[in-house]
């Protein structure tokens, strides 16, 4: 079985900050990793992945996340936060060597990131 | 625009009736999913379609539920007899479907109302 847990319910930061959105995983095998973003009545927008490679990997506006397989965690981050930055954060994760039903993702309950002026 | 779309946006319904939802995918996309997103949970996997085939169900797809992807492009999830229970935001994505280009895109989902 494949899970997420996002601790944080919300993360408040002030806007120029750095801000960090925790994600933690588990797996069986080797995991894929994703961060997605969703705007009020919206539906989910992709930001970044880790399927291979290096552990740090860059995505959509300024975001990055690093892969820590040893804490098996997964945290975005990104180093000056803006106010338009502001929405619900979701981590998901899919089992690489789960063969049997394509690719199904298992999404944590999501972090509310607020940037306050 | 040449994302995932779906229709409607929005349904209310009363309790007992059935309701249908479309999704279209991105075009060259093999792979379907429908997931479901209640307040305040993370969205969850119903299930899957590669090309025409469904692959995979959710136990949470219950006998009341049925999805179709008859020509391997949109799909249409149906629930028959509604309950209240079903009121969520039920959102379709689409990927490619090789490893390194298994990024799943979601389109704006249909938020259903069960009254």
């Amino acid at each position: 079985a494949q899970s997420v847990a996002q601790p944080e319910d919300q993360v408040k930061v002030a806007e120029g900050n750095p801000l960090t959105v925790k994600c933690t995983y588990s797996v069986s095998g080797n995991p894929y990793l994703f961060w997605y973003v969703q705007y009020p009545n919206r539906g989910l927008q992709f930001l970044l992945k880790y399927i291979t490679g290096d552990n740090l990997v860059k995505g959509s506006y300024g975001f990055e996340a690093e892969f820590n397989k040893s804490q098996t965690s997964f945290h975005l981050k990104k180093p000056s936060a803006l106010v338009s930055d502001s929405a619900l954060y979701f981590c998901a994760v899919r089992d690489a060597s789960f063969t049997g039903g394509g690719n199904k993702l298992t999404f944590g309950t999501g972090t509310q990131l607020k940037v306050e002026l | 625009d040449t994302g995932v779309s779906q229709n409607p946006r929005h349904k209310i319904t009363k309790r007992g009736q059935n309701v249908t939802f479309r999704c279209d995918p991105i075009s060259e996309h093999n792979r379907l999913y429908w997931y479901r997103q209640t307040l305040g949970q993370g969205p969850e996997f119903l299930t899957y379609f590669q090309n025409e085939a469904q692959l995979e169900k959710s136990r949470l797809l219950s006998d009341r539920f049925s999805a179709e992807r008859p020509k391997g492009s949109f799909s249409t999830l149906e629930i028959q007899r509604t309950e209240q229970g079903d009121s969520a935001m039920y959102l379709c994505a689409s990927s490619l479907g090789t490893v390194l280009q298994e990024t799943q895109y979601f389109g704006p989902g249909t938020r259903l109302l069960v009254l």
